[in-house]
Order: structure tokens, then C-alpha cells, then sequence
């Protein structure tokens, strides 16, 4: 299987600041990385897809890059309505695998 | 708009079988992909498998001999079967659609599920 490191685990900002989030994958998956958005009683929203295209109707300030087997998601600006849990997930090749997950909360 | 909807029972005793239907509005589940995923406490989540257009399932190895995921066309609902359950099945279970331009494209809210004497 695949493995997928995230971090961080948790994450402190401000509104305004900028932030990152990676995801470091065990092998090659070329760009098959999603980004996911999950808020309290929730669905997962896909944010991110293809590890940098911006899924239609998700506001601009969301990017995301990679490098090899690095990824990278990053707000701009935060707003408060970002705060929520953010995770990947790969699909590249089954079993697909994910990460362990960033929640970002407020200083 | 494609929506997904998990339903079933939240406590599950011990050694029984764990029952889920996804009822799905606004796409045919006879196109695509459709899916379980699942998050433990403490936040891990596990892909567990799929059916396809066609009818035909892929399981994480982790599963194969526990899951079964089938499918009623005529209800658009997908279902999933996890037997002998154990309190680590204990999970949020989500069902997911993967269509040909984006896997994981829209999710339902997810059904929590208990396994407990």
C-alpha cells in the first residue's frame, strides 16, 4: 500500500495568515492527490484535484503544488470560514490511502 | 446536483453483521464508480471498496473477506456489507461517487457506527 504522511497534525492561525499543509506519499503517484475540506457533521468537499486544479466553486485563496512525492496545499488568506479538518488522499493505485489529517483552528 | 445518503443501524453488537445503504439523487448509480470510505476515532480513514458501472466490486485487501458491496438499480442505492464486526469497525462510514474526470467527487455527510455489546 501506498502511504501518505500529512502534517501538521494540528495547526494554530491567523485570520489573514497564510498557510500550508503537506502530504509526503511512499512511491511515486505522479499528481492522483485530492484535497479534501471537512467540517463538523459534514461531507468531505473536494478542494483540490489532480494535486493542483482548484475544484470549481471553491474560492481562489486554495492552491495546491507538488514536487516528486511531496504535495501541498496552501491558503493565502485565511478566512473563518476555513476552519475545518483538511486531508489527502491519493488514487493513484488501490487500496486508495489518505492522510492523516490537519485540523486548523483559530489563535 | 449529486447527492449521497448513508443509512442504517449506529449500534452493531459484537460478532453480527454491519449493514449500510447509500441512497443516491440527481446521478444513476449505473454510471461510475460508488464507493465506501471509512474514518476511525482519532481520525484515520480507510478506503474500503467499490462497485462499478457494471456491477463489478473492489475491496481493500485489508476487507476481502469480511465486505460485500452490491447495489439495487432500480432504487439507485448502493449497499455495503461488513460481517463478523469487532469494536475496531467502530467508524464514521461515508459513501462516495468517483466519476471518469474526478475520483472522490462528492460524499454523503457520513453515518456514525457503534460496535458493542
Amino acid at each position: 500500500d501506498i502511504q501518505v504522511t500529512q502534517s501538521p497534525s494540528s495547526l494554530l492561525a491567523s485570520l489573514g495568515e497564510r498557510v500550508t499543509i503537506t502530504c509526503q506519499t511512499s512511491q511515486s503517484i505522479r499528481n492522483n492527490l485530492n484535497w479534501y475540506q471537512q467540517k463538523p457533521g459534514q461531507g468531505p468537499m473536494v478542494l483540490i484535484y489532480y494535486a493542483t486544479s482548484l475544484q470549481t466553486g471553491m474560492p481562489s485563496r486554495f492552491s495546491g503544488q507538488y514536487s516528486g512525492r511531496n504535495f501541498t496545499l496552501t491558503i493565502t488568506s485565511l478566512e473563518p470560514e476555513d476552519i475545518a479538518n483538511y486531508f489527502c488522499l491519493q488514487h493513484y493505485s488501490a487500496p486508495y490511502t489518505f492522510g492523516a489529517g490537519t485540523k486548523l483552528e483559530l489563535k | 446536483e449529486v447527492q449521497l445518503q448513508e443509512s442504517g443501524p449506529g449500534l452493531v453488537k459484537p460478532s453480527q453483521s454491519l449493514s449500510l445503504t447509500c441512497s443516491v439523487t440527481g446521478f444513476s448509480i449505473t454510471s461510475n464508480y460508488w464507493g465506501w470510505i471509512r474514518k476511525f476515532p482519532g481520525n484515520k480513514m480507510e478506503w474500503m471498496g467499490y462497485i462499478n458501472s457494471s456491477g463489478s466490486t473492489r475491496y481493500n485487501p485489508s476487507l476481502k473477506s469480511r465486505i460485500s458491496i452490491t447495489r439495487d438499480t432500480s432504487k439507485n442505492q448502493f449497499f455495503l456489507q461488513l460481517n463478523s464486526v469487532t469494536p475496531e469497525d467502530t467508524a464514521t462510514y461515508y459513501c462516495a461517487r468517483s466519476s471518469t474526470y474526478l475520483d472522490f467527487d462528492y460524499w454523503g455527510q457520513g453515518v456514525s457506527v457503534t460496535v458493542s455489546s
